[in-house]
């Protein structure tokens, strides 16, 4: 039973390019959390999303950043132009039905360096 | 707004000694606090939860916290740790309540470093 995959684990980029995430959830869980950690900082809620659906991306930048959970395939979190400061790591998390307090399980995350 | 503030950003400890890692909140509506470990190239796991009722919750490996409504706290402890402990600590408290039909927004700490020596 895989528990929630990221990908890549590492990610390069130089400022200006585009990033792209990628976040598949446990089996079964159809509910996805992306946050974001800056260093010597904690987690940072993001955005949360069902399939197909935005929730709450109250955390999300207002430019550059977006997240989708599409009906098929994992979650995509993708930075357009990206910027020193969006180097982070970057954390996705799921639970099954997205009741309040329901135990979320996190992945490894995706370590973003922006040269 | 509400906050989270571990004191502590590292802890060091020798192996069987007893530890506490602190962890402080604000919040002007119903308290749900979490703590969650990430050992090294992991995924944060949860450790124990507190939603209502005993304000002592315990984990299924030794370790437990309090919920101490009057000093706004809710911190870590363990009587006697293992080298297999290190990891790094996040206390976090959920921002949404069940009134509001909330989900899982948490608000975390910067997270605690301990680190059991032999």
């Amino acid at each position: 039973n895989a528990g929630v995959m990221q990908n890549p684990r590492h990610l390069v980029r130089r400022r200006g390019q585009e990033a792209r995430l990628r976040c598949s959830p446990m089996k079964g869980h159809s509910h996805v959390y992306w946050y974001r950690q800056l260093p010597e900082e904690g987690l940072k809620f993001m955005v949360y999303l069902q399939k197909e659906n935005i929730i709450d991306e109250s955390g999300m930048p207002k430019e550059r950043f977006s997240a989708e959970f599409p009906k098929e395939g994992p979650s995509i979190l993708r930075i357009q132009q990206v910027v020193r400061g969006d180097s982070a790591a970057y954390f996705c998390a799921s639970s099954p039905t997205g009741q309040i307090n329901e135990k979320l399980f996190f992945g490894s995350g995706t370590q973003l360096s922006v040269l | 707004a509400q906050s989270v503030t571990q004191l502590d950003s590292q802890v060091p400890v020798f192996e069987e000694a007893p530890v506490e890692l602190r962890c402080n909140y604000s919040s002007s509506v119903s308290v749900y606090l979490f703590w969650y470990v990430q050992y090294p190239n992991q995924g944060l796991q949860l450790l124990l939860k507190y939603l209502s009722g005993s304000t002592l919750v315990e984990s299924i490996n030794g370790f437990e916290a309090e919920f101490n409504k009057s000093q706004t706290s809710f911190h870590l402890r363990k009587p006697s740790v293992h080298i297999s402990d290190t990891a790094e600590y996040f206390c976090a408290v959920n921002s949404q309540t069940s009134f509001s039909g909330g989900y899982n927004k948490l608000i975390f700490g910067a997270g605690t470093r301990l680190a059991v020596h032999p």
